[in-house]
């Protein structure tokens, strides 16, 4: 069953400027990952926050978790055309740290 | 690469026929997974493996048929699949301490005509 939503689904920028992406899920989570898929290859992991961690930051990343509404973000700074793929939120949020993924955002950044 | 790696990149297969798809890590992860990626669907887990024995099928056709000899390799055995069972099929292995990412391998585009 799903479990992230992504938000939105499609997002489109300019060189330059900020990205934010929002998921949402159902139930309580041990933790919350952000990958990045290029198109028709595997996803790569970039960030991973734990559930009593508010904010984390890596280079231009910077995720956030509120546990109380269920939500995160993802915050790519100053993006890049390269920074052009898809994004999914995932949780793990039970036993043999399955992960469940949402549908993904697409994000286009135009040089 | 990521450390996983998956062959073949590209597989078209009647519906009459027998394939495999195959996954290795060299990374000293204990645990694999098998996913499906169709077009505008989240990612579907079918299978997972820790330690070689398979821990969760998620309710996936008997025509596709996983199998861990080790737990370095993975496979997914295919025969009398249909047209909707085309997809990106991708594994992934988890680390050895709970909570880690997954490493991705590139996935297989599988085609079924």
């Amino acid at each position: 069953s799903q479990q992230g939503e992504e938000d939105p689904q499609a997002l489109s920028i300019q060189e330059g400027e900020n990205a934010t992406m929002n998921c949402s899920y159902k139930t309580s989570i041990n933790n919350l990952q952000w990958y990045r898929q290029n198109s028709g290859r595997g996803l790569v992991h970039l960030i991973l926050i734990r559930s009593n961690e508010r904010e984390k930051h890596s280079g231009r990343l910077r995720v956030t978790l509120d546990t109380s509404k269920k939500s995160s973000s993802l915050l790519i700074t100053a993006s890049r055309a390269a920074d052009t793929a898809s994004y999914f939120c995932a949780t793990d949020a039970g036993a043999n740290s399955k992960l469940t993924f949402g549908k993904g955002i697409t994000l286009s950044v135009r040089p | 690469e990521t450390g996983v790696t998956q062959t073949p990149r590209h597989l078209v297969m009647g519906m009459t026929n027998k394939k495999s798809l195959k996954c290795e890590q060299h990374l000293g992860h204990n645990a694999m997974y098998w996913y499906k990626q169709s077009a505008k669907k989240p990612l579907e887990l079918m299978f997972v493996y820790n330690f070689k024995e398979q821990t969760e099928n998620n309710s996936v056709p008997s025509r596709f048929s996983p199998e861990c000899p080790n737990s370095s390799h993975l496979f997914l055995h295919l025969h009398t699949l249909q047209p909707e069972d085309s997809a990106l099929y991708l594994c992934a292995s988890g680390g050895t301490a709970r909570g880690d990412g997954y490493t991705f391998g590139s996935g297989t585009r599988l085609t079924v005509v």
